[in-house]
């Protein structure tokens, strides 16, 4: 079965712009969490979805959410970007919540 | 805050070695999970540990999760070259409905041989 897509793999952007990252999840998969990865602090917890709503969150500043789909996909975006935004940004689906994840590619963010 | 601590984050050994990788924490977690990461690709599930000294085996791959679910150890027997990767734990903290995994500090392996 196909795996957990994301879209787009490189995307660079320049500071104060805003970005929308693209999830599709295992098919049947009910939740979708975020992740940032970044070599100084690895990888945190963004927000987790299921069944459209966003069941958790971490402790990333509001420039940063998301939304999940009647499909389950799901999308994040972060505005005014600052260079610090710069990360792996990784999306992780399961079937239930809090059950073993499967990771998409991730999209590699660098703004400039 | 970093809720878990891998040793050693570095570890470069011949194959045929045997290494051990720990995961600490003062949490308690619902569940324990083990991923294995390559450069330019998501972690990939290895497997997971919901019970206090539990353990579980996956070919080479020795996992166990405390008595206490704040720990975790990985010990990958006769270690070859295709299980170089970074090697992360990642605990679930479950509230309701809801969940979360706090992921560790990472471990680097490399097997050279």
């Amino acid at each position: 079965k196909a795996g957990v897509t994301q879209t787009p793999r490189y995307l660079i952007k320049t500071r104060g712009q805003q970005v929308t990252l693209s999830c599709s999840p295992i098919s049947g998969h009910r939740s979708v969490s975020w992740y940032q990865q970044t070599p100084g602090q690895g990888l945190q917890f963004l927000f987790e979805y299921f069944s459209e709503t966003q069941r958790n969150k971490g402790n990333f500043p509001g420039r940063f959410s998301g939304r999940q789909f009647s499909n389950s996909r799901s999308e994040m975006n972060v505005s005014t970007l600052e260079l610090g935004d710069s990360a792996l940004y990784l999306c992780a689906s399961s079937l239930w919540t809090g059950t073993g994840y499967t990771f998409g590619s991730g999209t590699r963010l660098t703004v400039v | 805050t970093q809720l878990l601590e891998q040793s050693p984050q570095f570890l470069s050994i011949q194959e045929g070695e045997n290494l051990t990788v720990y995961c600490n924490s003062s949490s308690v977690f619902s569940s324990l999970q083990w991923y294995r990461q390559e450069p330019g690709e998501g972690p990939v599930l290895l497997v997971t540990v919901v019970t206090g000294g539990e353990v579980k085996k996956l070919k080479r791959l020795t996992f166990q999760f405390g008595d206490a679910r704040k720990d975790s150890s990985l010990h990958i027997t006769a270690a070859q070259p295709g299980d170089t990767g970074l090697y992360l734990c990642a605990g679930a903290l479950s509230a309701g409905t809801a969940s979360k995994l706090t992921f560790g500090t990472g471990t680097r392996l490399q097997v050279t041989l």
